[in-house]
């Protein structure tokens, strides 16, 4: 079935380190991809989003890379802060040209300062 | 610009009651989606509706249930509660109907926990 994994539960970096947190997914008809942040407590903050026909997309010191032949996107964060603690989820859009976004189990990024 | 409401935000509910979730998308917003968190699943989709329609549907049972009114603002449904349906469930809007033209925004969530 559609599913959107990562490969890495839990993350810990030192505070001004960049951070790279990775996620698979298996729809290969997926067109649509998006990084949330959330927070304790919180529903999940957009952080930056991708489409299939793009391969890399830029932030605010955020980076979204799309390798559509493996099936991988991965999440660069430049200059970690402490803020920046959280879980972070890839989802994929599987609804065509509605929403219907599969996610990824999370990955736990924990700043140390 | 008020983002995602959803309310309650807390609710405790006794095994086989049924229950409403509330959500009030941004306004201009017409497309609503709601998901379920839980520790073990992860988030996952429930359905989302447009223009008072239901467009997709995730993979639950019948006993959950949504709707859409003209103003765009939604409620979901859950029948017969079971201890299993305790999660997070969590409302997205986003503005268009022609694809995913603009991320969704979610709403703080609904705790419900089934007792």
């Amino acid at each position: 079935g559609e599913s959107v994994g990562l490969h890495l539960p839990t993350l810990s970096v030192q505070e001004g380190d960049n951070s790279i947190i990775n996620c698979a997914y298996s729809n290969s008809a997926s067109d649509y991809f998006i990084w949330y942040k959330q927070e304790s407590g919180k529903g999940p903050q957009f952080i930056i989003d991708i489409r299939s026909n793009m391969d890399k997309r830029q932030g605010q010191r955020v980076t979204v890379l799309l390798n559509k032949t493996v099936k991988h996107l991965s999440l660069q964060i430049a200059a970690t802060q402490p803020g920046d603690s959280a879980v972070y989820f890839c989802a994929e859009n599987s609804g065509g040209s509605n929403y219907k976004l599969t996610f990824g189990k999370g990955t736990l990024l924990t700043v140390n300062p | 610009k008020a983002g995602v409401t959803q309310t309650p935000r807390y609710l405790i509910k006794t095994r086989g009651q049924q229950v409403t979730l509330s959500c009030s998308p941004i306004s201009g917003h017409r497309s609503v989606s709601w998901y379920q968190q839980t520790p073990g699943q992860g988030l996952q989709f429930l359905f989302e509706y447009f223009s008072e329609t239901q467009r997709n549907k995730g993979n639950f049972p019948g006993r959950f249930s949504g709707r859409q009114f003209s103003n765009s603002r939604s409620e979901m449904n859950v029948s017969t509660l079971e201890l299993g349906d305790s999660a997070l469930y969590l409302c997205a809007s986003s503005p268009t109907n022609r694809g995913p033209d603009g991320e969704a925004f979610f709403g703080q969530g609904t705790r419900l926990t089934v007792v």
